[in-house]
């Protein structure tokens, strides 16, 4: 059975602060997804990953996958009071079922003003 | 260009009755997928379907519960005879041909069961 571990569980910071949060696993993904999750609502993907050591960035948000592609983290420069959210994310099992994602539990971030 | 719908947003059942939760994928996605967030847990893969077609239910439980997505119409999870442990969010996704690891979510369905 596939695990990601997210980390930390629970992020407080200030509005201006830049701050990174991890999600690893001792199995190796096809993939990586991050996502946001806002109360009530669905996960809003926000990247998709697939080569080992990959870079993604989007606006204040980057995105690394690992050389091993077992673990990946999601860093945030300058964050604002709209990056409040649960970030999760998910990775596409290998072995030609890379549509089966295996979500973390998810990293809830709150930033205040 | 609208996303992944999803209906109803809630829905509430007693016991011993039956749940039909609806998801119409994004415009030019064929393969929906159904996801189930129980509360404290992370979204756990139950379904994978293409149109008339179960590709992939190993995450669904083996009584009860049932999918389908048809020719024409919605994807539906068909839930019977409910059990308070039926309670959760259920998510439909859906992803764009040749990638099935990007899926888009829809805002899901919080099933009550009383």
């Amino acid at each position: 059975t596939q695990l990601l571990e997210q980390s930390p569980q629970f992020l407080s910071i200030q509005e201006g602060e830049n701050l990174t949060v991890y999600c690893n696993s001792s199995s190796v993904f096809s993939s990586l997804q991050w996502y946001r999750q806002e109360p009530g609502e669905g996960p809003v993907l926000l990247v998709t990953v697939v080569t080992g050591g990959e870079v993604k960035k989007l606006k204040r948000l980057t995105f690394q996958f690992g050389d091993a592609r077992k673990d990946s983290s999601l860093h945030i420069t300058a964050a604002q009071t709209g990056d409040t959210g649960l970030y999760l994310c998910a990775g596409g099992s290998s072995g030609g079922s890379n549509y089966k994602l295996t979500f973390g539990k998810g990293t809830l971030l709150t930033v205040n003003p | 260009n609208a996303g992944v719908m999803q209906n109803p947003r809630h829905l509430v059942r007693r016991r011993g009755q039956e749940a039909r939760l609806r998801c119409s994928p994004m415009k030019g996605h064929s393969h929906v997928y159904w996801y189930r967030q129980l509360p404290e847990e992370g979204l756990k893969f139950m379904v994978y379907l293409q149109k008339e077609n179960i590709i992939d239910e190993s995450g669904m439980p083996k009584e009860r519960f049932s999918a389908e997505f048809p020719k024409e119409g919605p994807s539906i999870l068909r839930i019977q005879q409910v059990v308070r442990g039926d309670s959760a969010a259920y998510f439909c996704a859906s992803s764009p041909p040749g990638r099935t690891d990007t899926q888009y979510f829809g805002p899901g369905t919080r099933l009550t069961v009383l």
